[in-house]
């Protein structure tokens, strides 16, 4: 049972070129979140899935474009990267709950730098 | 929007005293909600958490306490350790499938 996978772990892109960063669980879990961190601005959501199929907006979408053609894996792709994209991506995963949700489950980080 | 406030930004203390970080939320219908610490270039994990229907939530030296009236939940450290030092994030969690964090608080522990 490795949890959240994230691959790659570290990337330099120039501006401009694309990539896409994946992330893999296998807890069977129905929520899954891309998240960036900068310093001093905590975790700020990306675009998160609520199951296969689905996915949705969060605080800081623009730039980035997400895929969940399956369960377990949660893709997120950068089409032409920007300096201001520079920072570390988690990636983490939830349970669905009824009335309450469970903790979330992070990936190690990709750190990307975009020159 | 919805959104999380916490503080302090930063907490020095010595060994073998408390610490508290408080955090207040914006989202009424927010029914849960974790604490996190991350060590220097590691993930955030979880360390404690508590649901809304719950005013006090202890595990060892850690302790959670949510006012929903007042939209405001805590974390207490008691007798901090040298390892304790990290950033520590609070968070919420609505119907909305969203978990909103705090800033985060660098928490030193001067031995």
């Amino acid at each position: 049972n490795a949890g959240v996978t994230q691959t790659p772990k570290f990337r330099v892109l120039k501006t401009g070129q694309s990539m896409t960063l994946l992330c893999a669980q296998d807890m069977n879990h129905e929520y899954m979140y891309w998240y960036r961190q900068d310093p001093g601005m905590g975790l700020r959501l990306i675009h998160y899935s609520v199951g296969e199929g689905t996915t949705a907006k969060g605080e800081v979408p623009d730039g980035y474009n997400v895929s969940r053609l399956k369960k377990q894996n949660f893709l997120l792709g950068l089409e032409s990267a920007a300096p201001s994209q520079t920072s570390v991506y988690f990636c983490a995963s939830s349970s669905a709950g009824s009335s309450y949700n469970s903790p979330l489950h992070f990936g190690n980080g990709t750190r990307l730098t975009v020159t | 929007g919805e959104n999380v406030e916490q503080h302090p930004s930063t907490l020095s203390v010595q060994e073998g005293d408390s610490a508290v970080i408080k955090c207040t939320y914006s989202d009424s219908a927010s029914n849960y909600f974790p604490w996190y610490k991350q060590e220097l270039g590691k993930r955030p994990q979880l360390i404690i958490d508590i649901r809304s229907n719950v005013g006090e939530k202890k595990d060892q030296r850690i302790a959670v306490t949510l006012n929903k009236t007042a939209k405001h939940f805590s974390l207490h450290i008691t007798e901090t350790q040298p390892e304790d030092s990290a950033v520590y994030f609070c968070a919420s969690f609505s119907g909305t499938y969203k978990y909103i964090f705090g800033t985060g608080t660098r928490l030193k522990v001067l031995a």
